[in-house]
């Protein structure tokens, strides 16, 4: 079947822009994951969503970062007034259900959006 | 405390040979250590994964090291090859919640 896809898979744009980008994860997974990747980094946690809630939204940098998630299935990531800072690859990742911990669990990445802030 | 060390930040090894790439983490509530194998252009994939209540774990050519007293874990690849050439993160997950804290990766370079 389908793996998690990400779109778009580049966007360019201007600093003070908003930018979405979204994530489509795999058919049946109730845990979906955003994260942050810069040049040369690890992933950095932004945000998971349980269903369409998201307890967990403590690694958010900023107030101009939100995300949303709607029908237990696509999420959408918004960075408002987007700066330099911003650019990295965001990856969406999917579980079948959230902890991690087991097979069941594993978390399955797309292929990141590069977000360029000129 | 939230965060995971991991070294060394990059490693080129001969075809054949054994890469160990190692990590250590502070917070004693991690309770699942994965590794991630990330290829050019692609998203992080799960390699291997490992709990505290174990020392060792093995899935084919991938050997996860487990030191709950040090804090420390580290993986082995045995019989390297080319097509191992990658960026390899480690992980811990709190125990009570489902993020993820990663390494900053170790690029291996397998040479043939």
């Amino acid at each position: 079947g389908a793996g998690v896809s990400q779109s778009p898979s580049n966007k360019v744009t201007e600093k003070g822009k908003d930018v979405e980008l979204r994530c489509d994860p795999i058919s049946g997974h109730t845990a979906l994951y955003w994260y942050r990747q810069s040049l040369g980094q690890g992933l950095e946690f932004l945000i998971y969503f349980q269903g369409n809630s998201a307890p967990d939204k403590s690694g958010l940098p900023s107030d101009r970062f939100s995300a949303e998630r709607t029908g237990g299935s696509v999420s959408t990531l918004t960075i408002q007034r987007t700066q330099q800072e911003d650019s990295a690859v965001y990856l969406c990742a999917s579980s079948l259900i959230a902890g991690g911990r087991t097979e069941g669990d594993t978390q399955y990445f797309g292929p990141g959006t590069r977000l360029t802030v000129l | 405390q939230q965060q995971v060390k991991q070294s060394p930040q990059s490693l080129i090894v001969q075809k054949g040979g054994i890469p160990i790439i190692n990590c250590a983490y502070e917070n004693t509530a991690f309770d699942y250590f994965p590794w991630y194998q990330q290829f050019p252009g692609k998203g992080p994939a799960l390699l291997i994964a490992i709990r505290p209540d174990v020392s060792e774990k093995k899935e084919g050519r991938f050997t996860i090291s487990f030191n709950k007293s040090a804090k420390q874990f580290s993986l082995h690849i045995m019989d390297s090859q080319p097509g191992d050439s990658a960026t390899y993160f480690c992980a811990s997950l709190r125990n009570y919640g489902q993020n993820f804290v990663f390494g900053p990766g170790t690029r291996l370079s397998v040479l043939p």
